[in-house]
């Protein structure tokens, strides 16, 4: 079975700071998946990282993947209110049949406070 | 273009009770995964269906059951459902067998009392 833990569970800030999450397996990953969550709906996908060491920005948000893909971290500069949301790790890995297995970390829960 | 709708949005039943959830697929897709997301939890993986069979299957007993209709659109069944069932179920739609993006619907939350 493949897990994935994510840290921190909970982080409250202030607006304008900075702050990072991080999701860590054992496992190796094909890809791997972030996604933000927001009450009464479904995770929408951020990024995908695919290759060991890749780094990929979306506006405040930095995704990277970490050499030997068990791992990765997302790091928001100057959090907004707007960022409020859980954020959501998630592994592809093959499963046979030509088909491939989503794996979900427990999430991040952030709020930030204006 | 329709995104990845599901219903009903809330439902409440019984311990014992079966419960059917349905989802349509974004146009395009033939390929649905679900999965049950529980209060404070990331989503775990039910099974995933395609060319109306289904493909894989995560770490959940036989009680839980689906179907896809020649249009992609799938349904989940539950039997026997217990408390522990409570929970949000999402459904993800993608392209073929391939490594494609998932989208996801916005769910439809169970409650067992």
């Amino acid at each position: 079975t493949q897990l994935l833990e994510q840290s921190p569970q909970f982080l409250s800030i202030q607006e304008g700071e900075n702050l990072t999450v991080y999701c860590n397996s054992s496992s190796v990953f094909s890809s791997l998946q972030w996604y933000r969550q927001e009450p009464g709906e479904g995770p929408v996908l951020l990024v995908t990282v695919v290759t060991g060491g890749e780094v990929k920005k979306l506006k405040r948000l930095t995704f990277q993947f970490g050499d030997a893909r068990k791992d990765s971290s997302l790091h928001i500069t100057a959090a907004q209110p707007g960022d409020t949301g859980l954020y959501l790790c998630a592994g592809e890995a093959y499963s046979g049949a030509g088909s491939y297995q989503l794996t979900f970390g427990k999430g991040t829960k952030l709020s930030v406070i204006p | 273009d329709a995104g990845v709708t599901q219903s009903p949005t809330h439902l409440i039943k019984t311990r014992g009770q079966q419960v059917t959830l349905r989802c349509s697929p974004k146009s395009g897709h033939d390929t649905v995964s679900w999965y049950q997301q529980a209060l404070g939890q990331g989503p775990q993986f039910i099974f995933q269906y395609y060319e109306e069979e289904e493909r894989q299957r995560g770490n959940f007993p036989d009680r839980f059951s689906g179907h896809q209709f020649p249009n992609y659109s799938s349904e989940l069944n539950v039997n026997a459902l217990l408390l522990g069932d409570s929970a949000l179920y999402l459904c993800a739609s993608s392209l073929g067998n391939f490594q494609e993006t998932q989208y996801f619907g916005p769910g439809t939350r169970l409650l067992v009392l």
